[in-house]
């Protein structure tokens, strides 16, 4: 089965960027999705298909994905970004969706 | 407003069986696929089980496939998951999860979750 590898955290300081990765085999011939999940609260999605963003997402958060590892960017950070992030794909030799073991994001 | 809510979790006996429930409301349910999704205390997601729109392909985890059944019933808006034979390791909180027409494989609205718990 396929899988994704993301770093346990990571932390920053406030106004600074964070960049979390997401490690899979030849994940850049698939679509990345990335999904941030506040204690007690159900995920939201902040990027589809590697950098697109739904409606309502700031520009602070976009993405990149090629070779092995998709990015997460997320710019000018603030306090109300900490949360845990998690990466997912669609992967198509068994239709089955797949989620990265997600990054808690520390604002320091 | 388009919103999930899913229902039915509880605490059950290992061995047990168990329906969850997650009703659509604001979207035409018919149109979507919606997918099951799991968290474990602590723990990360686990997608577990998906259903399209129409054709009602459905597909599970390997982690559920044979104990959970994935069903819908679009004139009642509402999805539904069959749990049989469950196990500790199924204690999780369950979401549903609306795929996104947007993109293959995003979930763009997902439920408040459901609280299932197994053990003795």
């Amino acid at each position: 089965s396929y899988v994704l590898t993301q770093p346990p955290s990571v932390s920053v300081a406030p106004g600074q960027t964070a960049s979390i990765s997401c490690e899979g085999n030849n994940i850049g011939t698939k679509g990345v999705h990335w999904y941030q999940q506040k204690p007690g609260q159900a995920p939201v999605l902040v990027v589809y298909d590697d950098s697109d963003r739904p409606s309502g997402i700031p520009e602070r958060f976009s993405g990149s994905n090629s070779g092995n590892t998709a990015t997460l960017t997320i710019s000018r950070v603030e306090a109300g970004d900490e949360a845990d992030y998690y990466c997912q794909v669609w992967d198509s030799s068994s239709d089955h969706r797949v989620f990265g073991g997600g990054t808690k994001l520390t604002v320091l | 407003e388009v919103q999930l809510v899913e229902s039915g979790g509880t605490l059950v006996q290992p061995g047990g069986s168990l329906r969850l429930s997650c009703a659509a409301s604001g979207f035409t349910f018919s149109s979507y696929s919606i997918n099951w999704v799991r968290q474990a205390p602590g723990k990360g997601l686990e997608w577990i089980s998906y259903i399209s729109s129409g054709t009602n392909t459905i597909y599970y985890a390997d982690s559920v496939k044979g104990r959970f059944t994935i069903s819908r019933d679009d004139a009642k808006n509402s999805l539904y998951l069959q749990m049989n034979s469950l196990r500790a390791e199924d204690t999780a909180v369950y979401y549903c999860a609306r795929g996104y027409t947007r993109s293959w494989g995003a979930f763009d609205i997902w439920g408040q979750g459901t609280m299932v718990t197994v053990s003795s």
